[in-house]
This record gives structure tokens, sequence and C-alpha cells, in this order.
């Protein structure tokens, strides 16, 4: 149980252009997601917190308007990344948190790369 | 504020050997601790947790962590390191009033010789 998909698992995307990587509870509901960001042999670094049906809230430095989080239902959580940028090439991972534990369970992550 | 500290980046022990991978955290309210490997381009898997109940925690794949409060510490040992604990590990801390929020240490970046 506590399953979490990510999709896609890798992208490869051009400067300039947008992509959507969906996070999936596969068999509970989540009424919170994360998105984290990690670099190469770095740590996970938190960018927004996602509530299911409210807008999500960003960490300091986090740029609303470029990394789109909607969290349309208790099962699905999207990530845009808006007018993609080199430096927006990382690992992007999301993790979702059952009722009120402090427990997440993390997704296999989406490697972007952009060209 | 919640803060984890992972002591050493690399950690490289030969097979058979005893793993030791120290925590230190600082929360102003009872925490929940935690310990997570990552394996190369996944994602995290939960290696056990600490949530107030027994101080030593044991976990999957033959780990074990004990809280220690009067040192603030949640070291991961495993008596006998397999070639397949190559990994990364982070050491989180959440709890109070964080919405949930994980905090992570640095990682630890684990070898094993064989």
């Amino acid at each position: 149980g506590a399953v979490v998909s990510q999709h896609p698992s890798w992208v490869i995307c051009k400067s300039g252009t947008s992509v959507k990587i969906e996070c999936r509870s596969l068999d509970f509901q989540a009424t919170t997601m994360f998105w984290y960001r990690q670099f190469p042999k770095q740590s996970l670094m938190l960018m927004a917190t996602s509530n299911e049906g409210s807008k999500a809230t960003y960490e300091q430095g986090v740029e609303k308007d470029k990394f789109l989080i909607n969290h349309a239902s208790l099962t699905l959580s999207t990530l845009t990344v808006t007018s993609a940028h080199p430096e927006d090439s990382s690992f992007y991972i999301c993790s979702a948190r059952v009722g009120r534990s402090y427990e997440q369970y993390f997704g296999p992550g989406t490697r972007l790369t952009v060209t | 504020a919640q803060s984890v500290t992972q002591l050493g980046s690399h950690v490289s022990v030969s097979e058979g050997a005893l793993v030791l991978l120290r925590c230190n955290y600082s929360s102003s309210v009872p925490p929940y601790l935690f310990w997570y490997v990552q394996y190369p381009n996944q994602g995290l898997q939960l290696l056990l947790k600490y949530t107030s109940a027994a101080t030593l925690v044991k976990g999957i794949n033959g780990f074990e962590a004990e809280f220690k409060k009067s040192e603030t510490s949640f070291h991961l040992t495993k008596p006998s390191a397999h070639m397949s604990d190559a990994a990364e590990y982070f050491c989180a801390v959440s709890g109070g009033n964080q919405g949930g929020k994980l905090i992570f240490g640095q990682g630890t970046e684990l070898s094993v010789k064989p």
C-alpha cells in the first residue's frame, strides 16, 4: 500500500516551453502533497505544499508563477514548469501525506532536462 | 525551528562490517524522526520512523535506529553491511505546527567495499 507514482519518469524539453509533471497516489487519498527539487549529490529542497482544493503554499525563493501547482483531486497533483530554462533542469520528486500523519510516501521522481 | 545535521557526507565500510550513519536533530517540540534511503535516480524509500513510542526502532533491511533525547540523536545502524546497502541515506525531522513538512539532512552516501 501507499504507492505514489510520477509521470513522466524523465522528460527533455526545449528552452521556453512548458512541461507538466503528474503525481498520483494510487491506493490512498492524499489531502496534502509536497513537491521537492533535488540537484545532483544534494538533499531534497521543498518547493511547495499542495493541499487538495486550495492554492499551494510555496517556500521562500520559489517562483510560484514559474512552478504552477494544481491539486485538483485527492489522488492527483501536478507541477507545471513554465517557460523552462536550462537552469530548471533537475530531479523533481513528489510525496503524499495520509491524513494528518507525519509520514510521507515518495514518488519515483522525474528527471527534467531543458536544452 | 527544526533542523537536521548528518555527520559525514560519505561513509565507506567493508561488506559485513557495522554500518553507522549519524544524525542529530534540533526541535523545539517533540520530534518525529525518519530515515530514508535513495538509490540512484529513484525516489525515497522509508527505512524506519520514530513517533514517540519505543526509542529503539527497527526498520526494513536489517536497519535500526535509537532515539536519544539527551543527545538529540537518531543514528542509523546495521550490524552487517551488504553490497546492496550502497545508496544515499537521508535523516528527516517533522513535528509541531509545520503542516507535515519534512526537514531533511544533507544526506550521507554509503559505499560498501567487497
